[in-house]
Order: structure tokens, then sequence, then C-alpha cells
């Protein structure tokens, strides 16, 4: 069964300190590992989409790495406006049209 | 313009009652999704629809019955609603089914809070 497990829960940062959200995942034939963001009150907005181990793609102060079993999302000088849930999806095995999200990594920035 | 649209907003309803929540897509896409976020916000799929037709049912109770009148809407109607069924709905689209092509990037709309009492 396909799994997502995000860590860590929650991660308080100050402007400009750089840190990584990690998300492990398992499934048998990956078809896209995916980041969102999600905003209080508001549905998951897309940031990337990721198909095979040591693929990157950036993203203004993020970048998201792949893994065969992990993905990270890399925050460099992160700005208050940063804060928010990041969920991390994987798609994959014999159904097609399913997304498994992770239980997501609140993040927060301090000025 | 907004490219997903649910309505209502809010919802609130006493235990028993059957409601609807109504999903639009202006963006041209194949797809649509229903998806269930919990008190601890984990997102769940719960039903895909390609071009109005069932790709997925995630173990949903049958009291959720999803309708897809064409490629622009995906309703999802509740019957005997019950506590366990509080929750945010979220619906999405995308323009390919999740997995099968690169364009299977997810536009999720606001959500609708569904608070049974």
């Amino acid at each position: 069964e396909d799994q997502v497990t995000q860590s860590p829960e929650a991660l308080r940062l100050q402007e400009g300190e750089s840190s990584s959200l990690n998300c492990s995942y398992t499934v048998s034939g990956l078809r896209g590992l995916f980041w969102y963001r999600q905003d209080p009150g508001k549905g998951p907005e897309f940031l990337f989409t990721l198909y095979s181990a040591g693929e990157e793609k950036e993203k203004e102060r993020l970048k998201a790495t792949l893994t065969k079993k992990e993905s990270f999302l890399h925050i460099t000088a992160p700005k208050p406006e940063d804060s928010a849930t990041y969920l991390c999806g994987n798609a994959g095995g014999t159904s097609y049209g399913k997304l498994t999200f992770g239980q997501g990594t609140i993040l927060t920035v301090h000025p | 313009d907004t490219a997903v649209s649910q309505t209502p907003k809010y919802l609130v309803t006493q235990m028993g009652n059957d409601k609807s929540i109504k999903c639009e897509q202006n963006l041209g896409h194949d797809t649509m999704y229903w998806y269930k976020q919990d008190s601890k916000k984990f997102l769940k799929i719960m039903f895909s629809y390609n071009n109005k037709e069932l790709i997925i049912n995630e173990t949903v109770p049958n009291r959720f019955s999803p309708k897809s009148p064409d490629k622009a809407h995906l309703n999802l109607h509740i019957n005997s609603l019950e506590l366990g069924d509080s929750a945010v709905y979220f619906c999405a689209s995308s323009q390919d089914t999740l997995g099968t092509s690169g364009n299977n990037e997810q536009f999720f709309g606001p959500g609708t809070r569904l608070t049974v009492l």
C-alpha cells in the first residue's frame, strides 16, 4: 500500500534560516512525487512534480529533490510569507487518478 | 477568474440530514477529484472522475454519491450525515488523470467546511 510520511510535523524558523522538509514514501512504480503548499483556509497550491531519482526543481526560495525513497523540500533564506503547510503526495502503483498525501509539515517563519 | 469553485464555502447541518456540495472548473480539464481533509489536516482522496466516468472510489461509505453532469462539474451528495463527516471537502481538477502523463498538476478549489451537529 502507498505510504507517505512527512517530517517534521512542525518547523519554526527565523527569517533567513535555511532548512529542509522531508517526505518519505513507499510505492510500487512511482508516477510522480508532488509538493503542494496550503495556506490556512485555502486549498492546496501546486509547487512541483518530480518523476525520477536525481531530479531537482526550483522555484524562488524552494528546491525539491528526489531519491528512490525520499523527497526533500529545501527552503533557502525563508521569509515570513513562506509560512504555510507543505504537503507531499505520491502517485503510483496500479491506481491511476489517486494521489496519496502525507500529513504535512507546518512551517512558521518568524521575522 | 476562479479556476475551481465550490459552493457553499460553509455548511452547518444536523445529523441525519442530506446535503450537496457543488464544484465547477473553468479550466477545460478532463479529470476532477473530491478530497476530504480532517481536523488533523490529513488530505485523503475520495473520488476521481475522468470525462464524467468514475475511475477512483476510495472505500467511501455509499452515503456519499458523486455526480458529474458534464466534464466541468462534479457534485458531491451526502445522505444521512454523521458527526464523523465533519471536515473540509476539496474539489480539484487536472488536465489528465493523475499518473498518466506529465500534465497532471491538480488545481484545488477553496474548500467547503462541513460541520455536522
